[in-house]
């Protein structure tokens, strides 16, 4: 099973709203991702966990929370979000041999709308 | 700063014709280098990947070429087909950490 499972596929909010994206593999791989991606854009890297440990966050706003309860699952917790936050939320995972990185496999993504 | 430059922005393609995108890189501590398919509305998917031991990979109609001492690296796709008609990073990532450096990706469009 290569597979990574991201729900829900699209998800539209208000600004004042909390909403909670979340991600699962059950590939055994130790490093997770969260990606923003906006059209026509490369994958925009926001958080890595390496081992269920917060490893990177790239200068990510508050309004942002990851979490990372297992091994085998990642939360991207949302609150007060602006319209420009509206993109796809790519979430990754990889194993990692050697305590490094190679392959990387990217779920669907999250179809995210902030009205 | 971009560490990974990608060329062309966007590239029309015949059927059957061969599509070439072009990545190069100034950070020496890369050393495996993956090229991801994307379709709309979809998540990338890894296509192909080499590591700097080798000057060139192949898996089916996709060809990576390595060029080390030049920092450059490309896809060909060879007999190109209307399917393979998306958005296509090049990426890499360094010898420590866990981090993915992409490219700023290709629109392909391989006209029938």
């Amino acid at each position: 099973d290569t597979e990574v499972t991201q729900t829900p596929k699209h998800l539209v909010m208000g600004m004042t709203n909390k909403k909670s994206l979340k991600c699962e593999q059950h590939m055994g791989h130790r490093a997770m991702y969260w990606y923003k991606q906006k059209a026509k854009k490369p994958p925009e890297l926001m958080f890595v966990y390496s081992y269920e440990k917060l490893s990177i966050n790239e200068s990510v706003p508050s309004r942002f929370s990851p979490e990372c309860p297992n091994s085998s699952l990642l939360n991207l917790h949302l609150h007060a979000l602006q319209p420009e936050d509206s993109a796809l939320y790519l979430c990754a995972s990889s194993p990692t041999p050697s305590g490094r990185v190679y392959e990387q496999y990217f779920g669907p993504g999250t179809r995210l709308t902030v009205t | 700063q971009q560490q990974v430059k990608q060329s062309p922005q966007s590239l029309i393609v015949q059927k059957g014709g061969i599509s070439i995108i072009n990545c190069a890189y100034e950070n020496t501590a890369f050393d495996y280098f993956p090229w991801y398919q994307q379709f709309p509305g979809k998540g990338p998917a890894l296509l192909i990947a080499i590591r700097p031991d080798v000057s060139e990979k192949k898996e089916g109609r996709f060809t990576i070429s390595f060029n080390k001492s030049a920092k450059q690296f490309s896809l060909h796709i060879m007999d190109s087909q209307p399917g393979d008609s998306a958005t296509y990073f090049c990426a890499a990532t360094p010898n420590t950490g866990n981090q993915f450096y992409f490219g700023t990706g290709t629109s392909l469009t391989v006209i029938p």
